[in-house]
C-alpha cells in the first residue's frame, strides 16, 4: 500500500515568488493536512481539508493556501515568499474522525 | 504557535542502556502521541494513548497517558542503533480534532555503539 506522497521534494524559490506543493494521501484517506516544520518553532498545523472542504485551520497568515480535490489529493500555495517561508513542509493523511495521521516525507522549501 | 514542552532536548547513549523522555503541558489534552522521525523522512506515528492513566507499549517501546492529562512519556529499553531520531510527543486538545495536533519540542537521541 503506498504511502502519503508528497512533490516535489526540494525546491528553491526566491523572496516574492509563489510556490505549489502537492500531496497524494493514502488509497481511501479522505482527510489531509499540512504542517509546517523549522527549527524555530517546530511543527505547526497549517490546515486540514476532508471532502474538499477546508475543516480546520491554523494560525498562519492569507499567503497559505490549499485545496483538495475530489480524489482527495491536495495541494497547498505559499504566495508572495518570505525567508521565514523556508521550512519542511509536511502532509498528512487519514481516513478522518480519530484515526491517526500517517506523515509524508516533506517538501523542502528554501526562500532566498 | 504553540508548542509542548519535551526534555530533554538531546540524549546521548550507549547501545543497550535504556531511555526516558517525558512531555508536559498546561493544557490538557484527549489523545497523546509519540512519534519519531528519522533525517529526510516525515515523522512515523510509534504509539497512541486514548486514555488518561493508559499505558501502552509497541514493543521495546512503552509510553503513558498521564493521569492529570497534562502530560506524557516514553520509555525505549535496551536501545539500538536504530533507534537515533527525534521523538515528538503530540497532543490532540478537547476542543481540536484528531489532525490538529500540538506537536513537542523534539528529543533527539544518539546511539553510540
Amino acid at each position: 500500500k503506498a504511502g502519503v506522497t508528497q512533490t516535489p521534494r526540494y525546491l528553491i524559490k526566491t523572496r516574492g515568488q509563489q510556490v505549489t506543493l502537492s500531496c497524494s494521501p493514502i488509497s481511501g484517506h479522505r482527510s489531509v493536512s499540512w504542517y509546517q516544520q523549522t527549527p524555530g518553532q517546530g511543527l505547526q498545523f497549517l490546515f486540514e481539508y476532508f471532502s474538499e472542504t477546508q475543516r480546520n485551520k491554523g494560525n498562519f497568515p492569507g499567503r497559505f493556501s490549499g485545496r483538495q480535490f475530489s480524489n482527495s489529493r491536495s495541494e497547498m500555495n505559499v504566495s508572495t515568499l518570505e525567508l521565514g517561508d523556508s521550512a519542511l513542509y509536511l502532509c498528512a493523511s487519514s481516513l478522518g474522525g480519530a484515526n491517526v495521521l500517517t506523515f509524508g516525507a516533506g517538501s523542502r522549501l528554501t526562500v532566498l | 504557535g504553540q508548542q509542548l514542552n519535551q526534555s530533554p532536548q538531546s540524549m546521548f547513549i550507549q547501545e543497550g542502556e535504556d531511555v526516558s523522555m517525558n512531555c508536559t503541558s498546561s493544557s490538557i489534552f484527549n489523545t497523546w502521541l509519540w512519534y519519531k522521525q528519522e533525517p529526510g523522512e516525515g515523522p512515523v506515528l510509534l504509539i497512541a494513548l486514548y486514555k488518561a492513566g493508559e499505558l501502552t507499549s509497541n514493543g521495546r517501546l512503552t509510553a503513558q497517558f498521564g493521569i492529570t492529562r497534562k502530560d506524557s512519556f516514553l520509555n525505549i529499553s535496551a536501545s539500538i542503533p536504530s533507534d537515533v531520531g527525534i521523538y515528538f510527543c503530540a497532543g490532540q486538545l478537547p476542543s481540536g480534532t484528531a489532525s490538529k495536533l500540538t506537536f513537542g519540542t523534539g528529543t533527539r537521541l544518539q546511539v553510540t555503539l
